[in-house]
């Protein structure tokens, strides 16, 4: 079946180490986002790629940066992660920017 | 800021009746789109209203849109307990941005 695919699914890590989250898809979508959610919040886009252009929000921390290699994958990095930075990292693709989006089963990330 | 506020914040109902969620965002858009999350989970498409549609149906769930009151709403009819999950509505803005902002969700319990 096509689908998004997170890994790991739970992750964790110590206060300033490095970590990285994976997302693939078998959509073949032009489009990739990658959104943080916190405890009964709603999901905040942190940067998105149309194709290889990439888009970051203005107000998503310098700490986070992405990759996407290829159509299929793309990578989330955290350069530093601090305490609040523990949250679910969602992953989620669409075939038209805009449109239905179709969202992986998330990493929730843990920093200790 | 949230593009879309979501009313009520939680909702519990019994077994067989029917659930309805409100959403209001504040700019125009292109579509609106409703959104599952079950707890611990990625969030799963349910419908998409286009600006230039009122209504539409799926199922048990029915939306409508009033793009003069910027505002739409969901109602789930002859609810399950399988219907338990948070709610979000998302939009896309009409300015071209290609990317969806979420509401701040509806928590959905459904006792049996």
């Amino acid at each position: 079946d096509a689908m998004v695919i997170q890994n790991p699914r739970y992750q964790v890590t110590q206060f300033g180490k490095p970590v990285t989250l994976s997302c693939s898809q078998t959509l073949n979508h032009n489009v990739m986002y990658w959104y943080q959610q916190k405890s009964s919040q709603a999901p905040k886009l942190l940067f998105h790629y149309y194709d290889k252009d990439f888009n970051n929000e203005a107000d998503t921390p310098d700490n986070f940066q992405s990759r996407r290699p290829n159509t299929s994958f793309c990578f989330l990095d955290i350069r530093s992660p601090g305490l609040g930075d523990a949250a679910m990292y969602l992953c989620a693709t669409s075939m038209i920017a805009g449109e239905t989006q179709y969202f992986g089963p998330g990493t929730r990330l843990l920093v200790l | 800021s949230q593009q879309g506020e979501e009313d009520p914040q939680a909702l519990s109902i019994q077994e067989g009746e029917n659930a309805t969620m409100n959403c209001s965002y504040k700019t125009s858009i292109n579509n609106l789109q409703w959104y599952r999350q079950n707890s611990g989970r990625g969030l799963v498409h349910l419908i998409l209203i286009r600006s230039n549609e009122r209504e539409k149906h799926s199922g048990r769930l029915r939306v409508t849109l009033d793009t003069s009151k910027k505002s739409s709403s969901l109602l789930i009819t002859a609810s399950r307990a399988a219907d338990t999950a948070s709610y979000f509505c998302a939009t896309e803005s009409n300015f071209g941005n290609e990317k969806l902002t979420f509401g701040t969700g509806t928590r959905l319990t459904i006792i049996p």
